[in-house]
C-alpha cells in the first residue's frame, strides 16, 4: 500500500536552518502537505505543494519536491524555539480505501527540537 | 469563529464503558474523519465521512463506531470491544474528500 516515511527526530540550534525529509510511494499525488502539531495539541495545516511544482517559499517555509525520487523536504529558515514541534508530511493518497478518492497518509511525524 | 471543535479535551472512563467523542465544525465541509494517535505511531484513521450519512472504516476501525446525521458533526464512540482505547483522537474535515484537512485540538481519553 501507499507509505510515507519521515525520520522520527531533529535537534538543531536556534538561529540555524532546520530541514524535515519525507519520502512517499504513491505516483499519483496531486498535493503534499505539511502540518506542524504542538504538544497536545492538533495539527496544524502549514503549507502543501502542488505536484507539479518544483518549490514553493512561504515566508520562512520553504518546500522542495523532488518527484522523480518522491522526495519532499520542509526547510525552516532561522529556527526558534516555537518551532519546536512534530511535523507531518503526508500525501494525498488515491483511491486507498475501497476505491475512495483521495484520503491523506500520514507519515509518523519528525519531533524538532531546538536549543538555545 | 469557524473552525472544528473537539469535546471534551480530557476524558476518563473505566474499563468496560462505552464513551462516545464530539466533533463538530462549522465550516462547511463535506468531509470528516477521526484519527487516533499513539506515542511514535503518527496518525491512524478510524473512521471517515465523506457525505452525511454515509461512513467508511479506516484502517483501525474495530471496536470504534460513529455516526453521520448531520453535516456538522462525526460523533464518534469507543466501545468496550477497543481493546487498548488509552489514547489522543483527533477529529477532522475538509471541504472534500483528498483536499487538506482541519483538526481539532484533539481528546485525550483514559481508560482506568
Amino acid at each position: 500500500g501507499e507509505d510515507v516515511e519521515q525520520s522520527l527526530f531533529l535537534s538543531v540550534r536556534e538561529g540555524d536552518s532546520s530541514v524535515i525529509n519525507c519520502t512517499y510511494t504513491d505516483s499519483s499525488s496531486t498535493y503534499l502537505y505539511w502540518y506542524k502539531q504542538e504538544p497536545g495539541a492538533g495539527l496544524q495545516l502549514l503549507t502543501y505543494i502542488f505536484s507539479n511544482m518544483d518549490m514553493k517559499q512561504d515566508q520562512r517555509l520553504t518546500v522542495l519536491l523532488n518527484k522523480k525520487d518522491k522526495h519532499l523536504s520542509l526547510r525552516i529558515a532561522d529556527t526558534q524555539t516555537g518551532d519546536s514541534a512534530i511535523y507531518f508530511c503526508a500525501d494525498e493518497g488515491a483511491g486507498n480505501y475501497g476505491g475512495s478518492q483521495g484520503n491523506l497518509i500520514f507519515g509518523k511525524g519528525t519531533k524538532l527540537s531546538v536549543k538555545p | 469563529d469557524g473552525g472544528i471543535t473537539q469535546s471534551p479535551k480530557y476524558l476518563f472512563r473505566k474499563e468496560g464503558q462505552n464513551v462516545t467523542l464530539s466533533c463538530e465544525q462549522n465550516l462547511n465541509h463535506d468531509a470528516m474523519y477521526w484519527y487516533r494517535q499513539d506515542p511514535g505511531q503518527g496518525l491512524r484513521l478510524i473512521y471517515y465521512s465523506q457525505i452525511v450519512n454515509d461512513f467508511q472504516k479506516g484502517d483501525i476501525a474495530e471496536g470504534y463506531s460513529v455516526s453521520r446525521e448531520k453535516k456538522e458533526s462525526f460523533p464518534l464512540t469507543v466501545t468496550s470491544a477497543q481493546k487498548n482505547p488509552t489514547a489522543f483522537y483527533l477529529c477532522a474535515s475538509s471541504i472534500r474528500g483528498g483536499s487538506e484537512q482541519f483538526f481539532g485540538p484533539g481528546t485525550r481519553l483514559t481508560v482506568l
